[in-house]
């Protein structure tokens, strides 16, 4: 089975929808992670999640809500989302945060087109 | 703060040839180095890693040292395939993961 999964793997919305995207991990880690991947840019980290809190939100416009109600399960939910916003969005889970010898996994991403 | 440098690319090469992408890194302490690989349509998989100096990680033919005196974690091949062509990102973790900005390698049949 898959160690990171994540639905849908693509996604077409307009400005004005209400969508969510959903990552879950069967690999029994306690961190996670969003990140947004778009053209001819470095990955950005968008928040990251270590026991179910938040520990980080670089600085994220407030249309991209994450939560993380349980350390399995990564959602981000996504409102009144401009063109700019398309971009592969990419999960990622590793045993906890802080620790020096910790491997990010990866989930296959979402590909998000905002019309 | 930490940061990786990565060569951008593209890169582009003939089957069989030799290939190094070079990764330096700056961070406080003492951290552990990746490089992962995304094929077209993919997230990012791990490639290798290597968790204290002088370690060699390697996997499907790739090859990268820990090497603390230069700051570095060159990734080698020493015969590259078309299916290798991917994006290749070189990470470091300390207290927090950082990415390289990838590099794309493209293998000519």
């Amino acid at each position: 089975e898959t160690g990171v999964t994540q639905t849908p793997r693509h996604l077409v919305m307009g400005m004005t929808n209400k969508k969510s995207l959903k990552c879950e991990q069967h690999l029994g880690h306690n961190a996670m992670y969003w990140y947004k991947q778009s053209a001819k840019k470095p990955l950005e980290l968008m928040f990251v999640y270590n026991f179910k809190e938040q520990t980080e939100n670089n600085s994220v416009p407030s249309r991209f809500s994450p939560e993380c109600p349980n350390s399995s399960h990564l959602f981000l939910h996504l409102h009144t989302l401009q063109p700019e916003d398309s971009a592969l969005y990419l999960c990622a889970s590793s045993l906890e945060t802080g620790r020096s010898t910790d491997t990010q996994y990866f989930g296959p991403g979402t590909r998000l087109t905002v019309l | 703060g930490d940061s990786v440098t990565q060569m951008e690319g593209p890169v582009t090469l003939s089957e069989e040839a030799f290939l190094t992408i070079n990764c330096t890194y700056t961070a406080t302490g003492y951290p552990s180095l990746f490089w992962y690989v995304q094929y077209p349509g993919e997230g990012l998989q791990l490639l290798l890693k290597a968790t204290k100096a002088d370690d060699k990680g390697s996997n499907k033919g790739f090859e990268a040292t820990y090497r603390k005196e230069t700051t570095s974690f060159h990734l080698e091949k020493g015969s590259v395939q078309v299916s290798d062509s991917a994006v290749y990102f070189c990470a470091s973790v300390g207290q927090n993961f950082v990415f390289g900005p990838g590099t794309r390698l493209s293998v000519l049949p």
